[in-house]
């Protein structure tokens, strides 16, 4: 199946520092990804999704000069959290999108990335 | 954000018995997936559905999309302890590429 990365994955930083945490599609283009933040033991909440080339869309309620999404390139995107806060503290899945045929499309996870800030 | 309601929440078993959980939403989807979590892991894609209606097969693993298209079900048959982790579906409608998510069903196997 389809491979996504995450790195790195567990990052601890201190409080108003930044964090950048890159998500690649390891075998196969992705013109859209996706991130998500999970807290302990809830579900996935979808903070953004990126197309390659242009601007993020985000969520209702997710600051977006907080966290500064770039999708550079197909199989590449990378979220960084500014100015993090220990609210910032959780689980970061970042997801990419697959077309497998027509218009199905199927999605896969990274690994995921744990930030602790401090 | 939007979720999507799954039952049960949590669930024990023994080995060997067989597994049921399903998932609702107050809105219509055109594609349902099913994910494993195993803890500090991402979500691993299990089984996907297209169809109204659709039974699909992954080993141990069935899943089905709901007639009504409101709805979907997974089935463990003859769990095991790797069996172990929290169980996600997911919902798109048509013409958007955005997955809702479900609240999660964490599954735990006595052997």
């Amino acid at each position: 199946g389809a491979v996504v990365s995450q790195h790195p994955s567990w990052v601890i930083c201190k409080s108003g520092t930044s964090v950048k945490i890159e998500c690649r599609s390891l075998d196969f283009q992705a013109t859209t990804m996706f991130w998500y933040r999970q807290f302990p033991k809830q579900s996935l909440m979808l903070m953004a999704t990126s197309n390659e080339g242009s601007k993020a869309t985000y969520e209702q309620g997710v600051e977006k000069d907080k966290f500064l999404i770039n999708h550079a390139s197909l199989t590449l995107s990378t979220l960084t959290v500014t100015s993090a806060h220990p609210e910032d503290s959780s689980f970061y899945i970042c997801s990419a999108r697959t077309r497998l045929a027509g218009p199905i499309y199927e999605q896969y996870f990274g690994p995921g990335t744990r930030l602790t800030v401090t | 954000g939007q979720q999507l309601n799954q039952s049960p929440q949590s669930m024990f078993i023994q080995e060997g018995e067989d597994v049921s959980m399903n998932c609702t939403s107050s809105s219509i989807f055109n594609t349902w997936l099913w994910y494993k979590q195993d803890p500090g892991e991402g979500p691993v894609l299990l089984i996907a559905l297209y169809k109204a209606g659709e039974l699909t097969s992954n080993g141990r693993l069935t899943a089905q999309f709901g007639i009504t298209r409101k709805d979907s079900f997974l089935n463990i048959s003859a769990s095991i302890p790797s069996d172990v982790g929290i169980y996600f579906c997911a919902g798109a409608t048509s013409g958007t590429y955005k997955y809702i998510f479900g609240t999660g069903t964490r599954l735990k196997v006595l052997a």
